[in-house]
């Protein structure tokens, strides 16, 4: 149990354009998910937090415009990133909470490895 | 802010031999405190979680951590590694009820056979 997805695994791009990338979670309801951002050989930062059918809250420093998050259902967050840039290149992985967790842990997707040309 | 420090950037220790990991967080009130696995390319497997009670936690592959108040530690330890434990391993602390995770820099752990 527990799962969560992402899709793609992985996205090369032109740059300029923009890219979706999915998060699901398989088995069980997420009111909050979070996106996060690690670059190679780093650690994760956390970029937002989705609630599903509420804006999603930026970390400092996050463009929100250029990282859209939408939170449509208790199983899905996008996040999109408009007019992609080579420093956008990076491993992109978000996290799901489920909805009658009492112990606050997080299940992980596989991530989503995005190269923008 | 809730920080986590991670010392060691890359340990190699040879298959067979005891591990220990080594964490120290920063946190005004009691945290949750986690510790991941990620393989290459791969998203993070939880490893093992303390949230509150015992201090010695048991985590699944052998692993273990000790969440010790008094030093804000919350180290790794194996007894004997195996060749296939070599990944980078992350600590991290959540806080509130939201339970965002703030990361520490990571530990490589390479493994000689």
């Amino acid at each position: 149990g527990a799962v969560v997805s992402q899709h793609p695994s992985w996205v090369i791009c032109k740059s300029g354009t923009s890219v979706k990338i999915e998060c699901r979670s398989l088995d069980f309801q997420a009111t909050t998910m979070f996106w996060y951002r690690q670059f190679p050989k780093q650690s994760l930062m956390l970029m937002a937090t989705s609630n599903e059918g509420s804006k999603a809250t930026y970390e400092q420093g996050v463009e929100k415009d250029k990282f859209l998050i939408n939170h449509a259902s208790l199983t899905l967050s996008t996040l999109t990133v408009t007019s992609a840039h080579p420093e956008d290149s990076s491993f992109y992985i978000c996290s799901a909470l489920p909805w009658l967790a009492g112990n606050n842990e997080q299940f992980f997707g596989p991530g989503t490895r995005l190269t923008v040309l | 802010a809730q920080s986590v420090t991670q010392p060691d950037i890359h340990i190699t220790v040879s298959e067979g031999a005891s591990l220990e990991l080594r964490c120290n967080y920063s946190y005004g009130a009691t945290p949750y405190l986690f510790w991941y696995v990620q393989s290459p390319g791969q998203g993070l497997q939880l490893l093992l979680k303390y949230f509150s009670g015992d201090t010695l936690v048991q985590g699944i592959k052998g692993f273990e951590a000790e969440f010790k108040r008094s030093q804000s530690s919350f180290n790794l330890r194996k007894p004997s590694v195996h060749w296939s434990d070599a990944a980078e391993y992350f600590c991290a602390v959540g806080t509130g009820t939201a339970s965002k995770l703030t990361f520490g820099t990571g530990t490589r752990l390479q493994v000689t056979l």
